[in-house]
């Protein structure tokens, strides 16, 4: 079946260590991105790529990089530059190029700070 | 810059009954997309379902339909015959459309169903 696999589920950092999160899709779909999900608060765009080899700053990138090798693969590092990085991770792809398509979502990452 | 309230932090439901869930947005566009999502205990979103704003026809699926009221930008979500597996947290959802980097998301409602 088609879809987004995130790894890993659960995810600790120590101070000051980078720490990488897994996105891989096989539903053929150009768009990926990252979402950062906090309690009570609504999802925020981390980082967006519409195509291989590019991609673009979201609401709240400081703290975190990205790379798009690979169609299929859209990963997240944290960085030690990220002062506040408990939070829940999302995942997400869609068709690029057709109008008000909706977004897939992985199953998510918990990033915790030991 | 668009933005989406949620206004009801939490809601419960009696199983069989129906629910209506809030979402009120701002934007100055005349044509956008909003949608509903679902997410479950296990975390992972789901759509529940998308409307038009051009569209003056409300969307449906199964049990689930909205009351799109686009000049008081305005988006609920109800939920008819209410069961056990729609506890949820439940996220408005806003786009312009072309490239979905300018979704903005409400914080959510956490539907609880009783027994």
């Amino acid at each position: 079946d088609g879809g987004i696999t995130q790894s890993p589920k659960y995810l600790f950092r120590k101070e000051g260590q980078n720490v990488t999160l897994s996105c891989e899709q096989n539903l053929n779909h150009d768009a990926m991105y990252w979402y950062r999900q906090d309690p009570g608060q609504g999802l925020r765009l981390i980082y967006y790529s519409q195509i291989v080899n590019d991609f673009q700053k979201g609401d709240i990138a400081e703290g975190y990089s990205v790379s798009r090798e690979k169609k299929e693969s859209f990963p997240l590092t944290v960085t030690s530059a990220q002062k506040n990085p408990t939070a829940f991770y999302l995942c997400a792809s869609s068709a690029r190029g057709r109008v008000g398509e909706k977004l897939f979502f992985g199953s998510g990452t918990q990033l915790s700070v030991l | 810059a668009q933005t989406v309230t949620q206004s009801q932090p939490e809601m419960s439901v009696q199983e069989a009954e129906t629910v209506t869930l809030s979402c009120t947005y701002d934007t100055s566009e005349s044509d956008y997309y909003l949608f509903w999502y679902k997410q479950p205990p296990s975390r992972q979103m789901i759509l529940v379902i998308r409307q038009e704003a051009y569209k003056q026809q409300n969307a449906t699926e199964n049990r689930f339909s909205v009351n799109f009221q686009k000049a008081a930008k305005s988006f609920s979500l109800k939920i008819s015959d209410s069961q056990l597996g729609d506890a949820a947290m439940y996220f408005c959802a806003y786009t312009r459309g072309y490239n979905n980097n300018d979704m903005r998301f409400g914080a959510g409602t956490r539907l609880t169903v009783k027994p």
